[in-house]
């Protein structure tokens, strides 16, 4: 069935590098993606969102970038530290809806 | 911004017994509550959707006898694990429909013994 994915379970980087976290899509309709940070033991915390008419948005150390044509969705974290540690999870909200769907999650450790 | 209060965060109960976890809605009224299992290093799973004044949405394959969801008010969702039992232990997280998307709890770790 159509649903969010990860591309990468676990994405390891150094202190101080960008980080990139993937996550794919593949219903057309989706028309809102939200990225959380979820760490131990705690619930996600909202970072951004984008809506489908956008293919970029940028807040604070981070961007998402939104490619409808091949359905993929991006995290950018500049400047990662090692309190960006946690679980990221991509969610879509398909048209029409309001449920998100959440995609499988991308463990980020950086190392200080 | 938008504050979900989430009760107990963590509780250990014996097997045949029931737990109940509460969501408060802080500074806004939440209309629409989701519940959430998740599993060690797993995704989150929706349960089902809590409407105030009206019966919650289970999704496909939860037992609603035995997850038992009441949104009586527009800042408090429940839900209630029936005759718990170790399967059941899990992370449960809350989270609420807010004008800028969705607020969710600190989790409740549930251990069945």
């Amino acid at each position: 069935g159509e649903s969010v994915g990860l591309h990468l379970p676990t994405l390891s980087v150094q202190e101080g590098d960008n980080s990139i976290i993937n996550c794919a899509y593949s219903n057309s309709a989706s028309d809102y993606f939200i990225w959380y940070k979820q760490e131990s033991g705690k619930g996600p915390q909202f970072i951004i969102d984008i809506r489908s008419n956008m293919d970029k948005r940028q807040g604070q150390r981070v961007t998402v970038l939104l490619n409808k044509t091949v359905k993929h969705l991006s995290l950018q974290i500049a400047a990662t530290q090692p309190g960006d540690s946690a679980v990221y999870f991509c969610a879509e909200r398909r048209g029409g809806s309001y449920i998100p769907t959440f995609g499988r999650g991308t463990s980020l450790i950086v190392h200080p | 911004g938008a504050v979900v209060s989430q009760h107990p965060s963590r509780v250990i109960c014996k097997s045949g017994t029931s737990v109940k976890i509460e969501c408060r809605s802080l500074d806004f009224q939440a209309t629409t509550m989701f519940w959430y299992r998740q599993f060690p290093k797993k995704s989150l799973m929706l349960m089902a959707t809590s409407n105030e004044g009206s019966k919650a949405t289970y999704e496909q394959g939860v037992e609603k006898d035995k997850f038992l969801i009441n949104h009586a008010s527009l800042t408090l969702s429940t839900l209630t694990v029936t005759s718990a039992h170790p399967e059941d232990s899990s992370f449960y997280i809350c989270s609420a429909s807010t004008v800028d998307g969705y607020t969710f709890g600190s989790g409740t770790r549930l251990t069945v013994v």
